[in-house]
């Protein structure tokens, strides 16, 4: 069956570590991955997108990296701070997913804490 | 620019009540969502609107329905909630999702059926 798996339900770290989030997938061939950013109670903000194509993104502080060898999407965050606190998602659109334009599947994601 | 926007925010419902979300987006996108996040689940789609006119099924459509009634508008209508139902519910927008542009959110939607 088809998966995106988020394997931390929830990383602790110490401010000024970096933070490194996994997402693995399995029986899909994403055309792309993104990477979103979601606070208590408010809905997910996009951060970063990779394609299949691209083995790096970086941005700020932010860093994805993408193995479709692999199947997995690290999402990296150097020198974390406390406001980095929230959960992150990953999602993907299957290059293989027909005419449909609506399907892109998040992973149930991971809560990051970054303690001072 | 407000981006997307959906009303109301917090509602109860009693189970067999019917009401209806209502989302707008500003930004002339195509493409409409209607998302619903449980603990444990992560985000799942409900229904979808590739333009203006057209809706399609997502991932757990059964118990609601959708209306685009403009390129700006995308409701979803509860007909006879369940306890079920309950859960936290998200608008989103996009443009050409297949082209790599990115989906941009609403603030979410909390609704509890008793």
């Amino acid at each position: 069956s088809q998966k995106i798996e988020q394997n931390s339900e929830a990383l602790n770290i110490q401010e000024g570590k970096t933070a490194t989030l996994t997402c693995n997938y399995t029986n899909y061939s994403p055309a792309y991955l993104q990477w979103y950013r979601q606070d208590p109670g408010r809905g997910p903000v996009f951060l970063l997108l990779i394609r299949e194509n691209e083995k790096e993104k970086r941005k700020e502080r932010l860093k994805v990296t993408f193995d479709t060898t692999l199947k997995q999407s690290l999402f990296h965050i150097t020198a974390s701070q406390p406001a980095d606190s929230a959960t992150y998602l990953c999602a993907l659109i299957p290059s293989n997913y027909g005419g449909s334009q609506g399907n892109l599947i998040f992973g149930k994601g991971t809560k990051l804490s970054v303690k001072p | 620019n407000a981006g997307v926007t959906q009303t109301p925010k917090f509602q109860v419902l009693k189970t067999g009540q019917s009401m209806t979300l209502q989302c707008a987006q500003d930004m002339n996108h195509n493409s409409m969502y209607w998302y619903r996040q449980d603990p444990g689940m992560g985000l799942r789609l409900i229904y979808y609107s590739a333009s203006e006119g057209t809706t399609d099924k997502g991932e757990v459509p059964n118990g609601y329905n959708v209306s685009r009634l403009n390129k700006r508008e995308f409701s979803l209508r509860l007909e006879s909630a369940a306890p079920s139902q309950t859960s936290v519910y998200f608008c989103a927008s996009s443009v050409k999702l297949r082209s790599g542009k990115t989906i941009y959110f609403g603030e979410g939607s909390w609704l509890t059926v008793v």
